[in-house]
């Protein structure tokens, strides 16, 4: 157990659906990373927070948001879904160093399974 | 991009030999390397990391090695197991940057 809790671990929707993915991080971790695994591929970076701030983008479609509360728990918003959202969704949380610099490994959740019908 | 969206490429051996996962990595900046092992239906976990100052590192089983001139990483697993089928994914990042940058990832099957 990674100490990173996702929910839900399933969920099916339909097209033009919007849907919230949540995650707590580790105890005391302050940084939440979110990927996308679509089937039988990569991680894709999303996004990064830390402490409640936006620290890093990668390749997230303007249709999908994301943020941190002050419990330091995040939520990723995905609307207007498409059939090519299906993916697997991961968060992960790491202990950070200095302004939230990675300074290691990540510490996955076991994912949120999306499908988009 | 942020890793390759390819369908991933197999390894399959034998219980008990030895397996090797290569990985060619993209930033030239980047000075720690982490390899993850992610088995069906859950999330990657780490298994060993090794940075730029390191040619070679040796854990339980595994070796990573790391090769600066080519950018290019291998984890080698000794006497592979059933257990050890797997996706096995490298990641690279920059000491003080925010981004974790994964590779395509390489799935093993181990026959028995």
């Amino acid at each position: 157990d990674s100490g990173v809790t996702q929910t839900p671990k399933h969920l099916i929707t339909a097209t033009g659906q919007r849907v919230t993915l949540r995650c707590s991080p580790r105890s005391g971790d302050l940084s939440v990373y979110w990927y996308q695994q679509s089937l039988d591929q990569g991680l894709q970076f999303l996004i990064q927070y830390y402490n409640g701030e936006e620290r890093a983008k990668g390749n997230i479609l303007e249709r999908f948001s994301a943020q941190q509360f002050p419990d330091l728990h995040s939520e990723l918003n995905l609307s207007s879904l498409e059939l090519g959202d299906s993916a697997l969704y991961f968060c992960a949380s790491s202990p950070e160093g200095l302004g939230g610099a990675i300074t290691g490994e990540l510490f996955f959740g076991e994912g949120s399974r999306l499908t988009v019908l | 991009g942020e890793s390759v969206g390819l369908h991933l490429p197999t390894l399959s051996v034998q219980e008990g030999d030895n397996s090797i996962i290569n990985c060619a990595y993209s930033n030239s900046a980047s000075d720690y390397f982490i390899w993850y092992k992610q088995e069906s239906g859950k999330g990657p976990q780490f298994i060993i990391d090794i940075r730029s100052n390191m040619d070679k590192r040796q854990g339980q089983r595994v070796t990573v090695l790391l090769n600066k001139t080519v950018k290019h990483l291998s984890l080698q697993i000794a006497a592979t197991q059933p257990g050890d089928s797997a996706v096995y994914f490298c990641a690279e990042l920059v000491t003080g940057g925010f981004k974790t940058i994964f590779g395509a990832g390489t799935r093993l099957f181990v026959k028995a």
